[in-house]
């Protein structure tokens, strides 16, 4: 069965620190890879995905991922991090051919001004 | 805006008493999605429209059940709700199957069980 693993719970930084969310799934198979944000009081949005090509994906608001998949990660990185990046960031996994979209845990982000 | 909408935010019934929760898009997307999402836990599957052709999880529990009477709605029926179906119930949409389509989310309704 997938399973998608989110190691950092909260996360607290500084405006302009650079960040980096970590996120490792299990899954033999082909995979395309996302990440969604979800601020506070809002409905989850799509951040970024992955589905083939560059396994560098730059997303919105700064955002970028990349797939190592040797390492079956797909790391949530941004170089400077503001106040309005407080949310929770959710990475999933959907493998291809299937429906079920497998969330992590989530990972939640505050960023003090 | 187009978007998805749930109805409503938050809900609060009574051990066994049924419940229906509410979802309508106007992206006029084909699959309609239901997830379950308990506190610090992961959002989890419950079972998807593709059209008319439902899809049903493996572990989601028979107390759930779900109505689709067109493109726009979709429904989430609890029938004898539990102290353990307590959770935030998320509705999503794709435009199809195929597993590049993001997801759009709904805000979600939030059902607490007296």
């Amino acid at each position: 069965a997938q399973s998608v693993s989110q190691h950092n719970h909260h996360v607290i930084l500084s405006e302009a620190a650079s960040l980096e969310l970590g996120c490792n799934y299990s899954y033999g198979g082909t995979v395309n890879l996302f990440w969604y944000v979800q601020y506070p009081g809002q409905h989850l949005q799509l951040l970024l995905k992955y589905f083939s090509g560059d396994p560098l994906v730059k997303g919105i608001k700064g955002f970028e991922a990349e797939f190592i998949k040797s390492k079956f990660s797909f790391n949530l990185r941004k170089p400077s991090v503001q106040w309005s990046d407080t949310a929770e960031y959710f990475c999933a996994v959907k493998s291809t051919g299937a429906n079920n979209l497998f969330f992590g845990t989530g990972t939640r982000l505050t960023v003090i001004p | 805006d187009a978007m998805v909408i749930q109805n409503p935010r938050y809900q609060v019934t009574q051990f066994g008493k049924p419940v229906t929760l509410s979802c309508s898009q106007t992206l006029n997307h084909n699959v309609m999605y239901w997830y379950q999402q308990k506190s610090s836990q992961a959002p989890k599957l419950l079972f998807h429209y593709y059209d008319k052709d439902f899809n049903n999880e493996a572990d989601t529990p028979d107390n759930f059940q779900s109505r689709r009477p067109n493109t726009s709605f979709c429904f989430l029926d609890i029938r004898s709700p539990g102290l353990g179906d307590a959770a935030m119930y998320l509705c999503a949409t794709s435009r199809d199957r195929w597993s590049y389509n993001e997801q759009f989310f709904g805000p979600g309704t939030r059902l607490t069980v007296l």
